[in-house]
């Protein structure tokens, strides 16, 4: 079946510790995004990219990281840097940039 | 710049009750619209949408308007059911900005 995979679910990082967040897709699409969202509050972009090798800065970039090596692929990093990582990630992607997007399960951050 | 506004929840309902969630939106150019249904602890999944003014999106019931002379997108369903409890987005795709803005989201309980 075709989708959207975040991994892991759930995920627990000590302070001052970079962690990766896993998104992959199987849907062949060019486009893909990282948003954050926050308890009551709707979501807010972190990156996206429309092509391989090729992405921008959202709303929210500073303390995070991304890569897109690979068309299925758009791993994101949060580092040290990011002053409050705690929230629920989501991943999504799209065929194109005015096309609705579809989301990832989401992984939710916790830092202890 | 855009933006999406939706109406405070929550909403808190009887079953077979008549539903409205409101949306309204600032954008320039003609946006897609979308409406997104979140289940506790997941992502977001396509609800409907609408390309272009005067569009009707429809989906499980849901229904949901494309007006550009009041730049709404107000969502309804005749007949609510407990298993409507989500919360629900509201969203817009601007080829300027390649990527979904969204709304703050409205939780809805449905009560038996």
């Amino acid at each position: 079946d075709g989708g959207i995979t975040q991994s892991p679910k759930y995920l627990f990082r000590k302070e001052g510790q970079n962690v990766t967040l896993s998104c992959e897709q199987n849907l062949n699409h060019d486009a893909m995004y990282w948003y954050r969202q926050d308890p009551g509050q709707g979501l807010r972009l972190i990156y996206y990219s429309q092509i391989v090798n090729d992405f921008q800065k959202g709303d929210i970039a500073e303390g995070y990281s991304v890569s897109r090596e690979k068309k299925e692929s758009f791993p994101l990093t949060v580092t040290s840097a990011q002053k409050n990582p705690t929230a629920f990630y989501l991943c999504a992607s799209s065929m194109r940039r005015e096309a609705e997007a579809f989301f990832g399960q989401g992984t939710r951050l916790t830092v202890v | 710049g855009n933006s999406v506004t939706q109406m405070e929840g929550p909403v808190t309902l009887s079953e077979e009750a008549f539903l409205t969630i409101n949306c309204t939106y600032t954008a320039t150019g003609y946006p897609s619209l979308f409406w997104y249904v979140q289940y506790p602890g997941e992502g977001l999944q396509l609800l409907l949408k609408a390309t272009k003014a005067d569009d009707k999106g429809s989906n499980k019931g849901f229904e949901a308007t494309y007006r550009k002379e009041t730049t709404s997108f107000h969502l309804e369903k005749g007949s609510v059911q407990v298993s409507d409890s989500a919360v629900y987005f509201c969203a817009l795709s601007d080829t300027g900005r390649r990527a979904l803005t969204f709304g703050s989201g409205t939780r809805l309980q449905v009560q038996p």
